[in-house]
């Protein structure tokens, strides 16, 4: 399958500021990339797909205009947390999907906010 | 109703058992379906993918579908305490993977 990065793993933030989560798929040219958030023993919630050269497709009730997404190659998306707050505190998880073998997922981030 | 449906557990069994988790999706139109393993703290990992109905054996663990019953199984033989983790089902709609809530396993030596 596809081999995907996702940087940093653990990020702790101030209340207010920005955080930027990578995304990278390593050997797998990725039109699309989906971003997914999970809170302790829930289960994974997808939030949106990113489509490469195009804007994100959110899930409803995702606030676009707080988790932004930007796809701008074949192997990169980011998910930039703005203005976070401890209620964004969880984890985020991207994924690349191919054919034939499921879905990639990266190691994830667990978001700190204090 | 749930797209995607699971029993939470815990599932307890001992070790060198079968055991036996269950999936049922709402969605007929499905065409994929997974289930990943993923442990505390840990992103999902890739058991199983079945697309066709009946079964697909790969090493201890065996997938199984029936499209009729939307329902998906997945049975892991020769249960080890290294199994112990949640059981995520999960199944396509478009091109969006939609989770079940997952299953704990916890498989007792």
């Amino acid at each position: 399958g596809a081999v995907v990065s996702q940087h940093p793993s653990r990020v702790i933030c101030k209340s207010g500021t920005s955080v930027k989560i990578e995304c990278r798929s390593l050997d797998f040219q990725a039109t699309t990339m989906f971003w997914y958030r999970q809170f302790p023993k829930q289960s994974l919630m997808l939030m949106a797909t990113s489509n490469e050269g195009s804007k994100a497709t959110y899930e409803q009730g995702v606030e676009k205009d707080k988790f932004l997404i930007n796809h701008a190659s074949l192997t990169l998306s980011t998910l930039t947390v703005t203005s976070a707050h401890p209620e964004d505190s969880s984890f985020y998880i991207c994924s690349v999907p191919g054919e034939g073998y499921g879905y990639t997922f990266g190691s994830g981030t667990r978001l700190t906010v204090v | 109703q749930k797209e995607v449906e699971q029993n939470s557990g815990p599932l307890s069994v001992p070790e060198g058992a079968i055991a036996s988790l269950n999936c049922t999706y709402s969605d007929r139109g499905s065409q994929s379906f997974f289930w990943y393993r993923q442990y505390s703290g840990k992103s999902p990992e890739l058991i199983m993918s079945i697309y066709s109905n009946g079964d697909k054996e790969d090493g201890r663990f065996t997938a199984q579908l029936n499209k009729a019953s939307q329902y998906v199984s997945l049975l892991i033989r020769d249960s080890q305490p290294s199994d112990s983790a949640t059981y995520l089902c999960a199944v396509t709609g478009g091109n969006k993977l939609v989770f079940g809530a997952g299953t704990i396993l916890r498989v007792k030596s």
